[in-house]
């Protein structure tokens, strides 16, 4: 099945500062890569998404980059804000008839006033 | 909660003793899936359904059940079986398996055994 790897598992930056996380996929065949935030104690949230026929998408301070060769796809969000402190996770579709999402296993992102 | 309720929100269980998460979508969803949450990991899948009376396990499947009467239902049994349930558990859906829109999560038990 999928394993997704994410990096790192912390992550501090200053307020106005840009944050990257990264993940590696296992699965080639894997086509959709959707972005969560979780806020303490709430439900994860889909922030953005990429399909492997793109290699770039962004939405205002929120980009995805997709390398299917590597197997590997980063969020990278840009001016942080103090509301941007969450825990983000990464996911990949499985491949095959049953598609289900794989997780990472999460980034803490504390965006320091 | 966007259309997808779980309840109740924390949950106290006995040792030896079943409980039962309820997991209800409004969204003509097909496919349901319950993850488990543990502090600093990830989402782990317990089982999945894609289609009403049909559902499959996930990765850590043992001590738990579920049933898929209805498209809009998808509750999740935690038997005594299930030895370490302690765990914010997570219900989810999507129209196509996640393909196309992704997964909607509802907002979550918190599982506590006492």
């Amino acid at each position: 099945g999928e394993n997704v790897e994410q990096h790192p598992s912390t992550l501090s930056v200053q307020e106005g500062d840009s944050a990257v996380i990264k993940c590696t996929y296992s699965d080639s065949a894997s086509n959709y890569f959707p972005w969560y935030k979780q806020e303490l104690g709430k439900r994860p949230q889909l922030i953005i998404d990429i399909r492997s026929n793109v290699g770039e998408k962004k939405d205002q301070r929120i980009a995805v980059t997709l390398n299917k060769t590597a197997k590997h796809f980063s969020l990278h969000i840009t001016e942080t804000q103090p509301e941007d402190s969450a825990v983000y996770f990464c996911a990949a579709i499985s491949s095959g008839s049953a598609r289900q999402l794989t997780f990472g296993s999460g980034t803490q992102l504390t965006v320091l006033p | 909660d966007g259309g997808i309720t779980q309840s109740p929100k924390y949950l106290f269980r006995k040792e030896g003793q079943n409980v039962t998460l309820s997991c209800e979508q409004n969204l003509n969803h097909d496919a349901m899936y319950w993850y488990r949450q543990d502090p600093g990991q990830g989402l782990r899948l317990i089982y999945y359904s894609q289609i009403v009376n049909d559902f499959q396990k996930g990765d850590i499947a043992e001590g738990y059940s579920v049933s898929r009467e209805k498209k809009e239902s998808f509750p999740l049994t935690v038997t005594s079986a299930q030895k370490n349930p302690t765990a914010f558990y997570l219900c989810a859906s999507s129209i196509d398996g996640g393909t196309d829109y992704g997964y909607t999560f509802g907002s979550g038990t918190r599982l506590t055994v006492v």
